[in-house]
């Protein structure tokens, strides 16, 4: 079956270091990867989306890579800011209306 | 602006009592979808709704059921709830199947 492997452990990170989070797939071949940030007690944001054909995306202060090869993205998040203290939840997907999310990376970042 | 809010944010239901949980959205996005999601673990898809077509999942209790009188609003019904169904619940809204999904603030639910 597919599956999604997060780190669960947190990731605690001073301010203006870059925070680098680790998305693993197996059993399936996704056509693009999202991530999305969940702050406690809301529902997830959607922040990026990378294609299979793409190798790197960014935005702002984000970068995503995509490595079909490895199965596997990362998301980076450069010169970290303590409001970027977050659960990061990854998410890939095959096209339809099954999207299928892993348990996400709580992140601290620490003033 | 546009958006899907979710009422109530909290709520507190007896065992067995059915309660329902409410969204709606301004985005006139054609899909909405339900999903559960117990603490530290991946939100979990129950069902979507694309336009009037309603779609379970596979692996969904029975005991969940979904309305969706018109574009605007969709509803979680939980007949007979159990201690195993606290968790918060995500709904969620997309243009046809686009990646990328609007999520409500989500309803926290609480089985005494």
């Amino acid at each position: 079956s597919q599956k999604i492997e997060q780190n669960s452990e947190a990731l605690n990170i001073q301010e203006g270091k870059t925070a680098t989070l680790t998305c693993n797939y197996t059993n399936y071949s996704p056509a693009y990867l999202q991530w999305y940030r969940q702050d406690p007690g809301r529902g997830p944001v959607f922040l990026l989306l990378i294609r299979e054909n793409e190798k790197e995306k960014r935005k702002e202060r984000l970068k995503v890579t995509f490595d079909t090869t490895l199965k596997q993205s990362l998301f980076h998040i450069t010169a970290s800011q303590p409001a970027d203290s977050a659960t990061y939840l990854c998410a890939p997907g095959t096209g339809g209306f099954k999207t299928i999310f892993g348990a996400g990376t709580r992140l601290f970042v620490k003033a | 602006d546009a958006m899907v809010i979710q009422n109530p944010r909290y709520q507190v239901t007896q065992f067995g009592k059915p309660v329902t949980l409410s969204c709606s959205q301004t985005l006139n996005h054609n899909v909405m979808y339900w999903y559960q999601q117990k603490s530290s673990q991946a939100p979990k898809l129950l069902f979507h709704y694309y336009d009037k077509d309603f779609n379970n999942e596979a692996d969904t209790p029975d005991n969940f059921q979904s309305r969706r009188p018109n574009t605007s609003f969709c509803f979680l019904d939980i007949r007979s709830p159990g201690l195993g169904d606290a968790a918060m619940y995500l709904c969620a809204t997309s243009r046809g199947p686009s990646p990328g999904y609007t999520f409500g603030s989500g309803t926290r639910l609480t089985v005494v």
